[in-house]
């Protein structure tokens, strides 16, 4: 069975620096997608980007990035310029296809402090 | 816009309660989804459905049943509600097909307290 590890409970990040959140997973398959979504305090959980297993160009969107290791099973998500508003509980989710089931990490609390 | 509703933010039951908890979908989405999210545990699928009057157990079905009579509504029932099963539940949606691509969306959760 799928499993998806996230080993970092919590993590703290300075306005406008850089952070990383880790994230791996153990699966036998080939073909897959990997994602990051985000749990704003009382909010609704929206999707930060997605990975192609397939393909080896790491995915990006604005000052969101993933660097992508399929032969570890390492699936890491870089915020750059962190901002105030990405203060969320951050989870990484494995699909293997069929009836989009997502397996989800135990989730990063990540903190921006001013 | 997606739109994906639960019935109740907050909910205080007493065990042995019968408990109803109701997701509606804007989208015309195929796949809807129920979730409990529990600290240091994630997201732990309990039920899914890919469609009308069909529905296929998550890794937690123990103590939950569902109902999907139309394809915009994804009922979640607990029969006899218990002091474990206290915990925020997530509602999801996502179209069907895309090998795994279609990303899921999701309602803003109940928080269900079992007293």
């Amino acid at each position: 069975a799928q499993t998806v590890t996230q080993s970092q409970p919590e993590m703290s990040v300075q306005e406008a620096e850089t952070v990383t959140l880790s994230c791996t997973y153990d699966t036998s398959e080939s073909d897959y997608y990997l994602f990051w979504y985000k749990q704003p305090p009382s909010r609704q959980m929206i999707l930060v980007i997605r990975q192609e297993a397939y393909k080896q160009q790491n995915a990006t969107e604005n000052r969101f990035s993933v660097n992508f290791q399929k032969a570890a099973k390492s699936f890491s998500l870089k915020i750059s310029d962190s901002q105030l508003g990405d203060a969320a509980m951050y989870f990484c989710a494995y699909n293997s296809g069929g009836y989009n089931k997502l397996i989800f990490g135990a989730g990063t609390r990540l903190a921006v402090h001013p | 816009d997606v739109k994906v509703t639960q019935s109740s933010r907050y909910l205080v039951k007493r065990t042995g309660e019968k408990v109803f908890l109701e997701c509606v979908q804007d989208m015309d989405h195929e796949n809807m989804f129920w979730y409990r999210q529990d600290p240091g545990l994630g997201l732990r699928l309990i039920y899914f459905s890919y469609d009308v009057k069909m529905k296929e157990k998550g890794d937690i079905p123990e103590g939950y049943s569902v109902s999907r009579e139309k394809k915009e509504r994804f009922s979640l029932i607990l029969e006899s509600a218990s002091t474990n099963q206290t915990s925020m539940y997530l509602c999801a949606s996502s179209l069907t097909g895309g090998g795994g691509y279609n990303e899921q969306f999701f309602g803003p959760g109940t928080r269900l307290t079992v007293l």
